[in-house]
């Protein structure tokens, strides 16, 4: 069955240095992967958009990868801020006329 | 209003009881999703509309739910005879197209005693 693992265990960074989150996905063959950040109580808010054919996208302080043969996204976030913290979700997309599917989030804290 | 709506934003029932749940979407969005999410663990895709059809019902775990949207803009999600294991935050989303951002609203907390 289609699985998306993330990083399971909350990520704890020093203010300033740069974070990785991780978004691996078996059994399935996306045409798009999304991040997506989720603060208590709030709905996720989109981040994020990265298709098939492109490797890498940019936006300010965000930088999101992407490889198709090692079924693996990546998401950084550079010089890293207490405002960060929060839970980081990725999710994955076949195609245009179907469900889009989430990891279960990886919690990230951003300490000053 | 600018965002996706969701009401009530908190519900209290008993096991057994019918329950209705509401989302306005962001008007001109022809997408709308839901999505069930318990603490600690991300969105649980449950159904997907394409206008007013469903397109996507896959992830409805059992008959007992069931979702409507007559005219392509409001959607109902209605659990029957709900049981104690139902209780999450039921996410209801929206996007311009089916391969944009999802625009989510805050949620309707549901809690089956």
């Amino acid at each position: 069955s289609q699985k998306i693992e993330q990083n399971s265990e909350a990520l704890n960074i020093q203010e300033g240095k740069t974070a990785t989150l991780t978004c691996n996905y078996t059994n399935y063959s996306p045409a798009y992967l999304q991040w997506y950040r989720q603060d208590p109580g709030r709905g996720p808010v989109f981040l994020l958009l990265i298709r098939e054919n492109e490797k890498e996208k940019r936006k300010e302080r965000l930088k999101v990868t992407f490889d198709t043969t090692l079924k693996q996204s990546l998401f950084h976030i550079t010089a890293s801020q207490p405002a960060d913290s929060a839970t980081y979700l990725c999710a994955l997309g076949h195609s245009s006329a179907s469900k889009i599917i989430f990891g279960s989030g990886t919690r990230l804290s951003i300490r000053p | 209003g600018a965002g996706v709506s969701q009401t009530p934003s908190n519900k209290v029932t008993e096991k057994g009881k019918y329950v209705e749940l509401r989302c306005d979407p962001i008007s001109g969005h022809t997408a709308l999703y839901w999505y069930r999410q318990s603490l600690g663990q991300g969105p649980e895709f449950l159904i997907y509309f394409q206008g007013t059809g469903a397109a996507d019902d896959s992830g409805l775990p059992n008959d007992r739910f069931f979702a409507v949207r007559p005219e392509g803009s409001v959607s109902t999600l209605k659990i029957q005879r709900t049981e104690r294991g139902d209780s999450a935050v039921y996410l209801c989303a929206s996007s311009l197209e089916p391969t944009g951002e999802l625009f989510f609203g805050e949620g309707s907390r549901l809690t089956v005693l």
